[in-house]
């Protein structure tokens, strides 16, 4: 069964809008991390924000906030304000285990369109 | 923060060469690297786990003797890819772990090898 799962292989959003990316996940691990990264059409991978599964606040980064569901097993990402740059694609990421040493496994990331 | 570097960024080999990719972490020491696969449009594969001073271990699939990976320093791993063929053409990225930090996965720039 897949770890990580990204339903929306494409999305749009009209610039200056909200837009939630949506991220499941499925482990039986008490202690986890979930990350998302924005991978724009250069290739490298920038680290956007962090939930740890004790964390009982959703994050928040800038524009970026996670909707944490523990219950639901779900992270989804928050984009408010959207902006052109921000058109890129978008990995939901879960990491195992209590420390930063475990291995990340990777959802198949959801591509997002800002409209001008 | 944090930065990896790879190099080469790109490279064009021809079939049955072999090519090395260097993954550095340049301003922290990092006990564990990972190397990552990405087909255009995909998600990210992990291939390994490269741990300084020992073996990698390698995830299920990926051909060890093909896919040689070297971690002979804390701030140096490297992806050998032997016998190159065109199936091999992808995009690699390497990230690596710094121990002080809480939770971050650090991500090289990716290096595009091309096998003709």
């Amino acid at each position: 069964a897949q770890k990580i799962t990204q339903t929306q292989p494409g999305m749009f959003v009209q610039e200056k809008e909200a837009v939630t990316l949506d991220c499941t996940y499925d482990t039986s691990d008490q202690s986890y991390g979930l990350f998302w990264y924005k991978q724009p059409s250069s290739g490298e991978m920038i680290f956007l924000i962090y939930q740890g599964s004790y964390d009982e606040q959703n994050a928040t980064e800038g524009r970026y906030s996670l909707n944490f569901q523990k219950a639901r097993k779900s992270a989804n990402l928050v984009i408010s304000a959207s902006q052109l740059g921000d058109s890129a694609m978008y990995f939901c990421a879960m990491r195992e285990g209590p420390t930063n040493a475990g291995k990340s496994t990777f959802g198949d990331g959801t591509t997002l369109t800002v409209k001008p | 923060g944090a930065v990896v570097s790879q190099h080469p960024s790109w490279v064009i080999c021809k079939s049955g060469t072999s090519v090395k990719i260097e993954c550095r972490s340049l301003d922290f020491q990092a006990t564990t690297m990972f190397w990552y696969r990405q087909f255009p449009k995909q998600s990210l594969m992990l291939m390994a786990t490269s741990n300084e001073g020992s073996k990698a271990t390698y995830e299920q699939g990926v051909e060890k003797d093909k896919f040689l990976i070297n971690h002979a320093s804390l701030t140096l791993s490297t992806l050998t890819v032997t016998s190159a063929h065109p199936e091999d053409s992808s995009f690699y990225i390497c990230s690596a772990r710094d121990p002080a930090a809480a939770h971050e996965q650090y991500f090289g720039p990716g290096t595009r090898l091309t096998v003709t």
